[in-house]
């Protein structure tokens, strides 16, 4: 069970150019999904947090007019990466968390890994 | 406040047992443990959430020291597939229920 999907697994767009990223949980509900963002040999930085239904929270220095996050359902969260440029080629992981509780562990997605040319 | 791992990284071989240490300049309310393969995202092995709580997964197991603010992932007689890249994570805050993790501990266990 705890199986979130996440889509497209790898994209490479131009710069200047937007990139949709899709994170599903497919077996509970999410109250909570996390963007986070991944250099090559790092660690997962948190980018924003979202609930269902209301406005992303994001982690300082994330630009939000940038990385726009819709939470349009307890299933589903999106992450816009608008004008992309080279500095946003990443891995981005999204996860979700069906309790907001201390124990509950998040669950991942398979990542999305962005090459903007 | 991003936990810190200890070792940054670790060669094993097999059977061999290993020790990462996660420890926090803050209180910690719970502690989650997760491995990443190369490529692919983190999967969950275990949380820690009482004082001196342990747990077990496979022979992976872990301890919790809410006094010292720590915590220690025991990997024993290890095997091939224990090969990735360990995160330890915290809720640092009351009421904060977002995850920051450690930088990681890269683990390779060879033949």
């Amino acid at each position: 069970g705890a199986v979130v999907s996440q889509h497209p697994s790898r994209v490479i767009c131009k710069s200047g150019t937007s990139v949709k990223i899709e994170c599903r949980s497919l077996d509970f509900q999410a109250t909570t999904m996390f963007w986070y963002r991944q250099f090559p040999k790092q660690s997962l930085m948190l980018m924003a947090t979202s609930n269902e239904g209301s406005k992303a929270t994001y982690e300082q220095g994330v630009e939000k007019d940038k990385f726009l996050i819709n939470h349009a359902s307890l299933t589903l969260s999106t992450l816009t990466v608008t004008s992309a440029h080279p500095e946003d080629s990443s891995f981005y992981i999204c996860s979700a968390r069906g309790r907001t509780s201390y124990n509950s562990p998040l669950h991942f997605g398979n990542g999305t890994r962005l090459t903007v040319t | 406040q991003q936990p810190v791992q200890s070792p940054q990284a670790v060669i094993l071989r097999e059977g061999e047992d290993a020790v990462i240490n996660c420890s926090s300049s803050k209180a910690l309310y719970s502690v989650h443990w997760y491995r990443q393969k190369h490529g692919e995202a983190p999967v969950f092995l275990m949380i820690l959430l009482k004082g001196g709580e342990q747990k077990g997964h496979e022979k992976i197991s872990a301890s919790f020291n809410e006094k010292k603010q720590q915590s220690s992932l025991y990997l024993t007689a290890s095997q091939l597939s224990y090969s990735g890249t360990y995160f330890c994570g915290n809720y640092s805050g009351a009421g904060s229920y977002q995850l920051t993790f450690g930088k990681g501990t890269k683990l390779s266990v060879i033949p």
